[in-house]
């Protein structure tokens, strides 16, 4: 089936250390988005993509930045991570063809981030 | 600034009851989407509202929007204990950005 991978799915890691988050999917859509949930706060977008040569920042980059390697692959780094930056990391995908589904987005499976 | 509020935040209702979520959005918007999240698991799509006075059903749930009170809802008919799950809207933002404004979410819990 068509669909939108994370890896890896669970992730411990120390202060100030560099940590990458992989986001793969197979749905052919053009349009990537990393979003950021914390308890009580709903969803907050980190950056997106709507194609390869298009990165965006959303409402909260600071500390993170991101590569789109291909259509299909879009990856959050943490440069120096910090122990406010424990989160569940979601990727998302949507299709930019499809105005019958306006701008439905599509979810990964999700990180769980902890920095001590 | 774009904002979307939801009420109530947290909802435990007994099952065969009836209840509406509110989805309130500051700025102009005609597309609003409905999503649905269990415990530690990832969001899945319910309902995509394209237009004002759009309505969508399905099984127990349905939404609707109005895009001139700036508001969608979601009705719960005759709750059963699988509905159980933090319910999220979001809005596109101004035209021409592709991006979601989430709301802080609603987390139903349904008594048997």
């Amino acid at each position: 089936d068509a669909d939108v991978t994370q890896t890896p799915r669970n992730r411990i890691t120390k202060t100030g250390k560099r940590i990458m988050l992989e986001c793969s999917q197979t749905k052919g859509h053009d349009r990537m988005y990393w979003y950021r949930q914390d308890p009580g706060l709903g969803l907050r977008l980190i950056y997106y993509s709507f194609d390869v040569k298009d990165i965006n920042k959303g409402e909260i980059s600071d500390g993170y930045s991101v590569s789109r390697q291909a259509q299909a692959k879009f990856s959050l780094s943490l440069e120096s991570a910090i122990p406010n930056q424990t989160a569940l990391y979601f990727c998302a995908t949507s299709d930019l063809t499809s105005g019958r589904l306006g701008n439905e987005q599509f979810f990964g499976p999700g990180t769980r981030l902890t920095v001590l | 600034e774009l904002k979307v509020e939801q009420n109530p935040l947290f909802l435990s209702m007994q099952e065969g009851k009836n209840y509406t979520i509110y989805c309130n959005y500051s700025t102009t918007s005609d597309r609003l989407y409905w999503y649905r999240q269990d415990p530690g698991k990832s969001l899945e799509s319910l309902f995509v509202l394209l237009s004002n006075g759009a309505v969508k059903q399905e099984g127990r749930l349905m939404a609707s929007l109005d895009t001139k009170a700036r508001l969608s809802t979601l009705h719960i008919t005759a709750a059963v204990h699988d509905l159980s799950a933090t319910y999220f809207c979001a809005v596109d933002a101004p035209s021409g950005t592709y991006k979601y404004i989430f709301g802080t979410g609603t987390r139903l819990k349904v008594l048997a």
